[in-house]
């Protein structure tokens, strides 16, 4: 079946450091790829998405690339801010409409 | 537009009692979704509704009923909360493969 395979964490980086949270997947066909992101105390939020290999999603400086070749979507940004402290989840999306979630990562950003 | 929303946001059961989770959705998706989330364990899949008037169980239904009163409306019932029910719901929606959209969330603890 389909699954998701991420960084579990937890990371803790200085403000301005760069970041990296890599994210491979198995799935048959063609599925659809995103990342989430929870901020304390809240629901999850679609942070960005690719729904076709070599699409690059990107969204407030977090950007991630569908590579079919090594079956991956690493999510990364340049410089992290305080406000970016949260937890990061890869997911997929198969054939139906339902998710496949990664474990997530809980990222804490220190000023 | 509110997205989805849950209702309530907190809530506290002693075994044994009952309670009904509410969740609606103005953005006219078609498919609606309830999960747990627990430390460790991640987001799991209780029950979804590909359309009105189907439901599907999930990964974990056991201790759990659903309805889909409306394209817009989608419950969760506990019948008899149990100690090992308590844990953070999430309502989400869904439009093909564009994602899916997440509620607030209810906190329930039973004791």
């Amino acid at each position: 079946g389909n699954s998701v395979t991420q960084m579990e964490g937890p990371v803790t980086l200085s403000e301005e450091a760069f970041l990296t949270i890599n994210c491979t997947y198995t799935a048959t066909g063609y599925p659809s790829l995103f990342w989430y992101v929870q901020y304390p105390g809240e629901g999850l939020q679609l942070l960005l998405k690719a729904t076709k290999a070599d699409d690059k999603g990107s969204n407030k400086g977090f950007e991630a690339t569908y590579r079919k070749e090594t079956t991956s979507f690493h999510l990364e940004k340049g410089s992290v801010q305080v406000s970016d402290s949260a937890v990061y989840f890869c997911t997929l999306q198969g054939g139906s409409e339902k998710l496949v979630f990664g474990k997530g990562m809980k990222l804490t950003v220190n000023p | 537009n509110a997205g989805v929303t849950q209702t309530p946001k907190f809530q506290v059961l002693k075994t044994g009692q009952s309670m009904t989770l509410q969740c609606a959705q103005d953005m006219n998706h078609n498919s609606m979704y309830w999960y747990r989330q627990d430390p460790g364990m991640g987001l799991r899949l209780i029950y979804y509704s590909a359309s009105e008037g189907t439901t599907d169980k999930g990964e974990v239904p056991n201790g759990y009923n659903v309805s889909r009163l409306n394209k817009r409306e989608f419950s969760l019932r506990l019948e008899s909360a149990a100690p090992s029910q308590t844990s953070v719901y999430f309502c989400a929606s869904s439009l093909r493969d564009l994602g899916q959209y997440f509620g607030p969330g209810t906190r329930l603890t039973v004791t």
